[in-house]
C-alpha cells in the first residue's frame, strides 16, 4: 500500500510571495490532515477533511492560508501572501473511517523556508 | 481545551540505560493516547498507542500504560540502542480525529 506523498519536499520563498503544497492520500482514505510544524514543536492541526468536506479549521489563518479537497481525493494547501512565521514543515495525514479509524499515517512533509 | 505537555529534552543516555518521558494530558472524555517518533530527517511515525484506561501499548522494547487517575501516558524502555535517538510526540486523540500534540523530547543516545 502506497504511503501518503508530498510534494515539493523543499521550498524557500521570500515574505510576500506565495506557494502550495499538494498531497496524495492513501487510496481509500476518506479523512485528510493538514499539520503545521515549527521547529522545535510539536505539530499542529491546521485543517481536516472528510472526504470533500471541512470538519475543522479553527485553527487556519483564513486571512492567509487556503486549502481544497477536490473530488475527495488529493488537496493543496496555499499560503498568500507568506510570513516569516510561516516557516515551518507542513505534514499531511490521512485516515480511513473504516478499518481502524481515525488512525492517522503521515507523509514526509514539505519544509518551507520564507526569508 | 483539550492539551498534551512532556517533559523538556533533551534527554541524554548511555546505552543500555533505562529510558523514561513524561506525557500528561488534559482532555474533556477519554480520548485515545499515542507516542509518535520521529528520527532525524524521516517523517512521523506511530510508536505505540492505547485506547482506554489501563491500556497498554507496546513496540520495539518501548511501553506506555494509559492512567486515567493521573492523566498519564508516560513511554519507558528498559536498555536504550544509540538508533533509538530521535524526536518523541506524545499526542491525544480527539473525538473527531484530530491529534494534539506536545512539544516534543529529544533523545540522544550515546555509545
Amino acid at each position: 500500500e502506497a504511503g501518503v506523498a508530498q510534494s515539493p519536499r523543499y521550498k524557500i520563498i521570500e515574505k510576500r510571495q506565495s506557494v502550495a503544497f499538494w498531497c496524495n492520500p492513501i487510496s481509500g482514505h476518506a479523512t485528510l490532515y493538514w499539520y503545521q510544524q515549527i521547529l522545535g514543536q510539536g505539530p499542529k492541526l491546521l485543517i481536516q477533511f472528510q472526504n470533500n468536506g471541512v470538519v475543522d479549521d479553527s485553527q487556519l489563518p483564513k486571512d492567509r492560508f487556503s486549502a481544497e479537497r477536490l473530488k475527495g481525493v488529493d488537496s493543496t494547501l496555499k499560503i498568500q501572501p507568506a510570513k516569516l512565521e510561516d516557516s515551518a514543515v507542513y505534514l499531511c495525514a490521512s485516515s480511513s473511517l473504516r478499518r481502524v479509524k481515525y488512525e492517522q499515517y503521515f507523509g514526509p512533509g514539505t519544509r518551507l523556508t520564507v526569508t | 481545551g483539550d492539551s498534551v505537555t512532556q517533559m523538556e529534552g533533551p534527554v541524554t543516555l548511555s546505552e543500555e540505560a533505562f529510558l523514561t518521558i513524561n506525557c500528561t494530558y488534559t482532555a474533556t472524555g477519554y480520548p485515545s493516547l499515542f507516542w509518535y517518533v520521529q528520527y532525524p530527517g524521516e517523517g512521523l511515525q506511530l510508536l505505540l498507542k492505547a485506547t482506554k484506561a489501563d491500556d497498554k501499548g507496546s513496540n520495539k522494547g518501548f511501553e506506555a500504560t494509559y492512567r486515567k487517575e493521573t492523566t498519564s501516558f508516560h513511554l519507558e524502555k528498559g536498555s536504550v540502542q544509540v538508533s533509538d535517538s530521535a524526536v518523541y510526540f506524545c499526542a491525544l486523540r480527539t473525538n473527531t480525529g484530530k491529534l494534539i500534540f506536545g512539544q516534543g523530547t529529544t533523545l540522544q543516545v550515546k555509545p
